[in-house]
């Protein structure tokens, strides 16, 4: 089993309230990743970071802010929650290596409803 | 055109049955491909990596075909836990990975 830990697994919130999604791995990971996948569709990549202060952003345009202060540590918030951030955020972690075959290990995920 | 693309299914075969899964990607210059397993409102985890040569892991085998740019799964002998979305994964590189929409597979007594 990876050790990667998303809080809270669920959160139901009222537009424009700021929020931040919580990602901890324990495996020493240098990568860090934030996908968002909507039911049925497929994974996009949000938000990706190589190491700590390193943040950049993802193929698919989001609202959201990260930040990598500790190896182990990579946080998501949005400052005004909206109806259309309803989803499903994943984050996944890796290993810093020359391979491009190394495995990204996933988080359980946090599912996001903006009433 | 989507980057990666899979026949959405749903598969639905008896315990047993052999099933293929395909899957095309448009970015030649990919560098590896894997698929992975996603359980329903669960997470995404590793199944295999595709290699070139083709690799097989159990009941499971890979293919790729870069000249195609065709990625394949066989699984032999379906077993009920075998249900599951089946996504096919590129990275582009930078370990930039490009998801699939995945295949549903259903395995049914």
């Amino acid at each position: 089993e990876a050790d990667i830990y998303q809080t809270p697994r669920y959160l139901v919130i009222g537009t424009g309230k700021k929020i931040t999604l919580e990602c901890s791995q324990t495996m020493g990971h240098d990568k860090m990743y934030w996908y968002q996948q909507d039911p049925g569709m497929e994974l996009h990549l949000i938000h990706y970071s190589y190491g700590v202060n390193s943040t950049e952003k993802g193929d698919l345009s989001s609202e959201s802010t990260v930040s990598r202060i500790r190896t182990e540590h990579f946080p998501l918030t949005l400052e005004s929650a909206r109806p259309s951030h309803t989803s499903q955020y994943l984050c996944a972690s890796s290993e810093f290596g020359r391979s491009s075959y190394n495995e990204q290990f996933f988080g359980p995920g946090t599912r996001l409803t903006v009433l | 055109r989507k980057e990666v693309e899979q026949d959405p299914g749903p598969f639905n075969v008896p315990e047993g049955a052999t099933v293929a899964f395909n899957c095309t990607y448009s970015n030649s210059a990919s560098q590896s491909f894997f698929w992975y397993r996603q359980d329903c409102r669960k997470e995404p985890k590793l199944l295999m990596s595709v290699y070139s040569s083709g690799n097989e892991d159990g009941r499971f085998t890979a293919q790729l075909n870069r000249a195609s740019q065709y990625i394949s799964l066989l699984i032999r002998d379906s077993k009920l836990s075998d249900s599951a979305t089946y996504l096919c994964v590129v990275n582009e590189g930078g370990d930039k990975l490009i998801f699939g929409t995945g295949t549903r597979l259903q395995v049914f007594p």
